[in-house]
């Protein structure tokens, strides 16, 4: 079946403390994303990738970083979570930006 | 920077009735998208309208754009309770690399 994956989906971390959310996909597509979705706002791009070893800010990266080693993964590292972090995360893929995206499931983070 | 903007940021009508969203954009695309979302779950695609297309259908959804005017709709005909969620447009920078959304709107669909 075709689809993103997100680990964990439920996070409680305290502040300072390193995380990483996961984020894999079985469809070969090179583009991927991370969004974060708070209240009021909607979604916001944290990080895109157009391709392995290739990774750009969106509009809000700040505090966060990302890798991508693989062509299907995709992680969202946190290294010193703060609270203003605290919010729903999504990790998406397509073929191309232009594209339908895929979402996954959501990483719901609280940062204490 | 939010690119689309939808209207109304809420909307509550019963089963039957139509529901209708609209997005405002700002610069120019090359496609906009409109996605759903289920309380807290990930956005769902339900269609893709390029910028030199006026009007698409999928089953009870019709999506119209006006590029003069910058702006999209999404009609739901028939709306069911299960077409309870958020609705989000999306529309692609120039440069082709990242997609944006508004802040949706949420709709409810009373039995």
């Amino acid at each position: 079946e075709a689809q993103v994956t997100q680990n964990p989906r439920y996070l409680i971390t305290v502040t300072g403390k390193k995380l990483t959310v996961t984020c894999s996909q079985n469809m070969n597509h090179e583009y991927m994303s991370w969004y974060r979705q708070d209240p009021g706002l909607g979604l916001r791009q944290i990080y895109y990738s157009m391709n392995v070893e290739v990774t750009d800010k969106g509009d809000v990266p700040e505090g966060y970083k990302v890798s991508r080693k693989e062509k299907r993964n995709f992680p969202l590292i946190l290294e010193s979570p703060s609270p203003n972090q605290t919010s729903l995360y999504f990790c998406a893929s397509s073929p191309r930006p232009q594209e339908t995206q895929y979402f996954g499931p959501g990483t719901r983070l609280l940062v204490l | 920077s939010q690119q689309g903007e939808e209207d109304p940021q809420a909307l509550s009508i019963q089963e039957g009735e139509n529901a209708t969203m609209n997005c405002s954009y700002k610069t120019s695309i090359n496609n906009l998208q409109w996605y759903r979302q289920n309380s807290g779950r990930g956005l769902v695609h339900l269609i893709l309208i390029r910028s030199n297309e006026r009007e698409k259908h999928s089953g009870r959804l019709r999506v119209t754009l006006d590029t003069s005017k910058k702006s999209s709709s999404l009609l739901i005909t028939a709306s069911r309770a299960a077409d309870t969620a958020s609705y989000f447009c999306a529309t692609v920078n120039s440069g082709y690399s990242t997609l944006t959304f508004g802040k949706g709107t949420m709709l409810l669909v009373s039995p």
